[in-house]
């Protein structure tokens, strides 16, 4: 079944850094999400991007979506120690309910 | 709201014992998520409701693994018998609509299995 990749799968950086991660999938969507993961935590939803937009910001976070090339980029301004957390990307399979979420992105904030 | 809710957080048991987890969804919201994670295999759709109903199952790994939703507000996801593989974390996540899906998550329950 579709899934989300994200690319690269482990960063690690200086805080006040930028953090950009990339997605891919495989097929048509509705729309394209960004979720978090704190350690031993569930996952919280940062972002959603619909299929007819191409940018979206929130705070400190920035996406782009191109669905010519089925891909997504998370960036994460001026990181923090704080955002050190798995970031997952999900898709919605082309107007499913179901979320098909790729394997995470590691990243680590170094303070 | 509290959120999602999930109980218990921790539960260790050993092999071919009954385990059943709890979910309780954020109040309105029709659609709700049973899902697995682990290190090797990442984060998996096990099944999900809409209104109290299952719409696809078909990520239940085996006879073994059992869901209901007897109401809005609780449903439980039980392994008889278990064994050491279903180690891993379980989470409940709820949605309020088809359209605008974002998925609320509960904190998981840790499940470790002897």
């Amino acid at each position: 079944s579709q899934q989300g990749e994200e690319d690269p799968q482990a960063l690690s950086i200086q805080e006040g850094e930028n953090a950009t991660m990339n997605c891919s999938y495989k097929t048509s969507i509705n729309n394209l999400q960004w979720y978090r993961q704190n350690s031993g935590r569930g996952l919280v939803h940062l972002i959603l991007i619909r299929s007819n937009e191409r940018e979206k910001h929130s705070g400190r976070l920035r996406v782009t979506l191109d669905t010519s090339k089925k891909s997504s980029s998370l960036l994460i301004t001026a990181s923090r120690a704080a955002d050190t957390a798995s970031y997952f990307c999900a898709t919605d399979e082309g107007g499913n309910n179901r979320l098909a979420f790729g394997k995470g992105n590691q990243v680590v904030v170094i303070p | 709201d509290a959120g999602v809710i999930q109980s218990p957080r921790h539960e260790v048991t050993e092999m071919g014992q009954e385990v059943t987890l709890r979910c309780k969804p954020i109040s309105g919201h029709d659609y709700l998520f049973w899902y697995r994670q682990t290190m090797m295999r990442g984060l998996e759709l096990l099944i999900y409701f809409n209104n109290n109903v299952p719409i696809d199952d078909s990520g239940m790994p085996e006879d073994r693994f059992s869901a209901k939703m007897p109401n809005a507000s609780f449903s439980t996801l039980k392994i008889q018998p278990s064994e050491p593989r279903d180690s891993a974390v379980y989470f409940c996540a709820s949605s309020l609509s088809r359209q605008y899906n974002e998925q609320f998550f509960g904190p998981g329950t840790r499940l470790t299995v002897l």
